[in-house]
């Protein structure tokens, strides 16, 4: 069975453009989250999709946005991009919304410059 | 507000020494604590999960141990090896949420 699959795994952007990461979850999972992980601050939770439904949200600004297609496949959208959001973006997928195994993928590096 | 404290930050344990890093939580709603294993240019891994009502599992060389009353959960790596240098993750779930609150990682290294 296929991981969980992260694109692009290397991203340089300048501060004030915007930034599309994708993640493709493992096969039958229909949850998908997204975690931001920095030095500084660890790993913090962004979004959880269930179903192509928001099903809960992390303290981030609006900037951060999300969303899940049929096929459960996730986009994340960075607005605006600040330096401060220089991070290694994972993303997690899961069979059920609650309480079950998380699959990480790789993450995706995201450099503003 | 940190609602997961791990410690400590970093750790070096001799070859087949045992390592242990403890987890202390806030929030008595939380029901699920898994831990992960990163290696460097990696997303975290599984390594072993808990729920409230065990007070201990054992997966190979991993031990989980779950102490409810105090609020505190710890990683025991047994014969620790070289390939267990690595930063570990402590982790809790709310009830009936899929949302992971994260520690902020022991950064592992086992001497050979």
């Amino acid at each position: 069975k296929a991981g969980v699959t992260q694109t692009p795994r290397y991203l340089i952007k300048t501060r004030g453009q915007q930034v599309t990461l994708s993640c493709s979850p493992i096969s039958g999972h229909r949850s998908v989250s997204w975690y931001q992980q920095t030095p500084g601050q660890g790993l913090q939770f962004l979004f959880e999709y269930f179903s192509e439904t928001q099903r809960n949200k992390g303290n981030f600004p609006g900037r951060f946005s999300g969303r899940q297609f049929s096929n459960s496949r996730s986009e994340m959208n960075v607005s605006t991009l600040e330096l401060g959001d220089s991070a290694l973006y994972l993303c997690a997928s899961s069979s059920q919304s609650v309480n079950t195994e998380a699959f990480f993928g790789q993450g995706t590096r995201l450099t503003v410059v | 507000q940190q609602q997961v404290k791990q410690s400590p930050q970093s750790l070096i344990v001799q070859k087949g020494g045992i390592s242990i890093i403890n987890c202390a939580y806030e929030n008595t709603a939380f029901d699920y604590f898994p831990w992960y294993q990163q290696f460097p240019g990696k997303g975290p891994a599984l390594l072993i999960a808990i729920r409230p009502d065990v007070s201990e599992k054992k997966e190979g060389r991993f031990t989980i141990s779950f102490n409810k009353s105090a609020k505190q959960f710890s990683l025991h790596i047994m014969d620790s090896q070289p390939g267990d240098s690595a930063t570990y993750f402590c982790a809790a779930s709310l009830e009936g949420y899929s949302t992971l609150t994260f520690g902020k990682g022991t950064m592992l290294l086992v001497s050979p």
